[in-house]
């Protein structure tokens, strides 16, 4: 079985410039998460999606983050503009429902200069 | 609301045991046990509910006791392959919402 799937990998961008990160989550899970990681500290969640609903974006930074998983399926997070503080591996995670258990995507490492 | 684990870190040589501490202000539903190698992922270990039960996977094992809100999780006769950063994470009773802990460093030498 395939697992979470997420790209790119690593991302470096200029301040100000827009960046999107997309994740593909394991067949069949229901529920998606985006989570942020700075380093050597735990995840921190940014969204949670319930099918196509996004359920939980308390923590979203709204002015500049947005996200979207139109069918379903696949999710995008996208940040515009970039800021120096983001720079950070950006996780996504996905469960069959909210209450099992979460596999998480490899990350995309993203660094903002 | 974050949850505290404890030690921050711990340097261990192969065949010690080793304990790491989650502890809630809150009172739990659930505590899932993580562990993150640098570079990698968090790859889940296990999944403990309200009740006090205990889990063992192979020579790591974890207790939950919903009175002290918190969950332990007890690595035996630790091997290389262990080392990496351990997280908690959990949810809260009454909520879906689900917080990491503060993380343990976990190094095991030869």
């Amino acid at each position: 079985e395939a697992g979470v799937v997420q790209s790119p990998r690593y991302k470096i961008i200029e301040k100000k410039q827009p960046v999107a990160f997309w994740c593909n989550p394991i067949s069949g899970h229901n529920t998606l998460y985006w989570y942020l990681q700075n380093l050597g500290q735990g995840p921190e969640l940014l969204i949670r999606y319930e099918n196509e609903e996004a359920v939980d974006d308390s923590q979203l930074p709204k002015d500049r983050f947005s996200a979207e998983r139109l069918k379903g399926v696949d999710s995008t997070l996208k940040i515009q503009p970039a800021e120096l503080g983001d720079s950070a591996v950006y996780l996504c995670a996905s469960s069959l429902s909210r209450e099992d258990t979460q596999y998480f995507g490899p990350g995309t490492r993203l660094t903002v200069l | 609301q974050q949850p505290v684990q404890s030690p921050q870190a711990v340097i261990l040589r192969e065949g010690e045991d080793a304990v790491i501490n989650c502890s809630s202000s809150k009172a739990l539903y659930s505590v899932h046990w993580y562990r993150q190698k640098h570079g990698e992922a968090p790859v889940f270990l296990m999944i403990l509910l309200k009740g006090g039960e205990q889990k063992g996977h192979e020579k790591i094992s974890a207790s939950f006791n919903e009175k002290k809100q918190q969950s332990s999780l007890y690595l035996t006769a630790s091997q290389l392959s262990y080392s990496g950063t351990y997280f908690c994470g959990i949810r809260f009773s009454g909520t879906y919402k689900y917080i990491f802990g503060t993380g343990t460093r976990l190094k095991v030498l030869a």
